[in-house]
């Protein structure tokens, strides 16, 4: 249980492209979903927190008009990276929050998704 | 402000040897702690994790020691096989009731044959 999945693994775009990343969760529902960006040999960061139903919630220095995120259902969240340049390259990688009251504090991973703008 | 952080970068172990990898945290106030394991190229995978109420847990092959005298959080490995090499996160919940977590900055577990 708690699988959690992204869509597309993968991504190489053209710099002021926009890219769409999908974070799904298979098996539960999760009203809150979290959105990590990763840079080479270093640590998560969190960008923001996806709530269902509601506007997310960005931690300081992240552009909410650059990553728009849009939690539309209990199963799906997704991140639009907008006007993309080289230096948003990353890996980008959704969590969510675990279901039931003692695994609802658990963040489950997705796979990660590699983004790079050329 | 808060940080979490790890004392060792890199660590070495021969196959079968018990793995120990540290944590030390600054926040007193947190009250959940998660391990993750991450391989190359993959998303972090839940390990085990622990209260702030309890000073140990233990999982499969895994274990889970918190010290909260000294802000201090540990994973230890029994008979480490290469399938475990990859790196490994702390992270910590501040208290108060909000779900974002901290992580650490990561130890490289690499097991030699």
């Amino acid at each position: 249980g708690a699988v959690v999945s992204q869509h597309p693994s993968r991504v190489i775009c053209k710099s002021g492209t926009s890219v769409k990343i999908e974070c799904r969760s298979l098996d539960f529902q999760a009203t809150t979903m979290f959105w990590y960006r990763q840079f080479p040999k270093q640590s998560l960061m969190l960008m923001a927190t996806s709530n269902e139903g509601s506007k997310a919630t960005y931690e300081q220095g992240v552009e909410k008009d650059k990553f728009l995120i849009n939690h539309a259902s209990l199963t799906l969240s997704t991140l639009t990276v907008t006007s993309a340049h080289p230096e948003d390259s990353s890996f980008y990688i959704c969590s969510a929050r675990g279901p039931g009251r003692t695994s609802g504090d658990t963040q489950y991973f997705g796979p990660g998704t590699r983004l790079t703008v050329l | 402000g808060e940080s979490v952080g790890l004392h060792l970068p890199t660590l070495s172990v021969q196959e079968g040897d018990n793995s120990i990898i540290n944590c030390a945290y600054s926040n007193s106030a947190s009250d959940y702690f998660i391990w993750y394991k991450q391989e190359s190229g993959k998303g972090p995978q839940f390990i085990i994790d622990i209260r702030s109420n309890m000073d140990k847990r233990q999982g499969q092959r895994v274990t889970v020691l918190l010290n909260k005298t000294v802000k201090h959080l540990s994973l230890q490995i029994a008979a480490t096989q290469p399938g475990d090499s990859a790196v490994y996160f702390c992270a910590e919940r501040g208290g108060g009731g909000g779900n974002k977590l901290t992580f650490g900055t990561g130890t490289q577990l690499k097991v030699e044959l």
